[in-house]
């Protein structure tokens, strides 16, 4: 149990245009998602947190405006980058969270590679 | 805001022996969750252990062990009998609010 999809796995997509990552949570039904952004050999960090139905909280320095998150339902959170650069090229993974759960599952990934 | 140190970048185990990966963070608060993750080379994140802070009992999953010292806040982690499918980043966490603050993780290499 506590599955997280994530998809596509590998997107490559030319500078200025948008490109949409799906999050779903495949076995539950996740309260609270969460979306990272890891850069090759470094840690995870948090751009933001959505739970569903509401508008999602974006940690300091992560730009609203250009990472769009969006939590339309109770197993499914869309990231979309919009008018992508190189430098946003990165692995995006997220995660999900039920209640009283205490832990995060995470997806698989995405890879993103702006040309 | 919290924080999560791992010292040590990189460590390395002869197979079958022991190793213990560095954690210390900084809180405030007084009931969290601290994990480990292991992220092997498919770059899917893998928990590994988890510790709730209320809890005085070290957690222990087979092979892999904590020692977490709440007043010194520190939390290692002990893999025992070491494999080879062991080699990967590990990385400390920490859970409060939901919110999980990662450290900048280990790279564990298996010497067979």
């Amino acid at each position: 149990g506590a599955v997280v999809s994530q998809h596509p796995s590998w997107v490559i997509c030319k500078s200025g245009t948008s490109v949409k990552i799906e999050c779903r949570s495949l076995d539950f039904q996740a309260t609270t998602m969460f979306w990272y952004r890891q850069f090759p050999k470094q840690s995870l960090m948090l751009m933001a947190t959505s739970n569903e139905g509401s508008k999602a909280t974006y940690e300091q320095g992560v730009e609203k405006d250009k990472f769009l998150i969006n939590h339309a339902s109770l197993t499914l959170s869309t990231l979309t980058v919009t008018s992508a650069h190189p430098e946003d090229s990165s692995f995006y993974i997220c995660s999900a969270s039920r209640q009283g759960a205490g832990e995060q599952y995470f997806g698989p990934g995405t890879r993103l590679t702006v040309t | 805001a919290q924080t999560v140190t791992q010292s040590q970048p990189e460590m390395s185990v002869q197979e079958a022996e022991t190793v213990t990966l560095s954690c210390t963070y900084d809180t405030s608060e007084s009931d969290y969750y601290l994990f480990w993750y292991k992220q092997p080379p498919s770059r899917q994140m893998i928990l590994v252990i988890r510790q709730e802070a209320y809890k005085q009992q070290n957690a222990t999953e087979n092979r892999f062990s904590v020692n977490f010292q709440k007043a010194a806040k520190s939390f290692s982690l002990k893999i025992s009998d070491s494999q080879l499918g062991d080699a990967a980043m590990y990385f400390c966490a920490y859970g409060g609010n939901e919110k999980l603050t990662f450290g900048t993780g280990t790279r564990l290499t298996i010497i067979p």
